[in-house]
């Protein structure tokens, strides 16, 4: 059975650095053609595609939040970690693990339940 | 504003048959599969169809979609009180980004 599950902190402020990890089961991400993406959502507002990390460690990022994030993993914890900087009030959202799969489109079959991080001063 | 064009809100009546609609380009739709999700609210998307047409196990048949071209849909026949709630396109693209739609706002009436 599949899990994700993020996790990290509910409140940062303005200007930090944000660390999310998603922690799942199921699957591994050193078996060829898994992958995990991060993916958010603001309050009322629609989905938004940030990152992926596959397999063979290739990563692809959202052209517009590009030089923000960054995404990694630890194979041997079945985790993936996201981190985004420089923090704005407009990027409070909930944030969602998901698999991919496969892993070059958008079929998301897993989710997280998501965290909602929120930036305030 | 999102790439994959959707409109804003939908509604109907119990058991009548409703289309939301995904518009994008050349880059994402014409070149990759459309995955359709639904969300409820406080809740995750949930896969209702990927590869344009498939239905996940446990999907009803009253949910269908389609794809020409640069645009998608998803129809929903027979429509139950419980049909109620946000659906999302996605696609990947040429610009090795992942895109969803902006969403759609489905009410029954």
């Amino acid at each position: 059975q599949v899990t994700l599950r993020e996790s990290g902190p509910a409140l940062v402020k303005p200007t930090q650095t944000l660390t999310l990890t998603c922690t799942f089961s199921g699957f591994s991400l050193s078996a060829s053609g898994m992958c995990v993406s991060w993916i958010r959502q603001p309050p009322g507002k629609a989905l938004e595609w940030l990152a992926r990390i596959d397999w063979d460690d290739d990563k692809y990022y959202s052209t517009s939040l590009k030089t923000r994030l960054t995404i990694s993993k630890d194979t041997s914890k079945n985790q993936v970690v996201l981190t985004m900087t420089n923090m704005d009030p407009v990027d409070t959202a909930t944030y969602y693990c998901a698999r991919p799969s496969p892993c070059g489109g958008m079929t998301f079959d897993f989710w997280g339940q998501g965290a909602l991080v929120t930036v305030s001063s | 504003q999102s790439v994959l064009t959707q409109p804003p809100s939908a509604s109907g009546t119990p058991g009548q048959r409703v289309t939301i609609s995904c518009s994008g380009s050349s880059s994402n739709i014409g070149s990759y599969a459309v995955n359709w999700y639904q969300q409820f609210p406080g809740a995750a998307p949930k896969l209702l169809i990927y590869d344009n047409n498939q239905r996940p196990s446990g999907v009803p048949d009253r949910f269908s979609g389609s794809k020409s071209g640069t645009s998608a849909s998803l129809a929903i026949s027979g429509l139950q009180s419980e049909d109620e709630a946000d659906y999302y396109c996605g696609a990947w693209d040429d610009s090795l980004n992942g895109l969803f739609g902006g969403g759609t706002k489905l009410t029954v009436l």
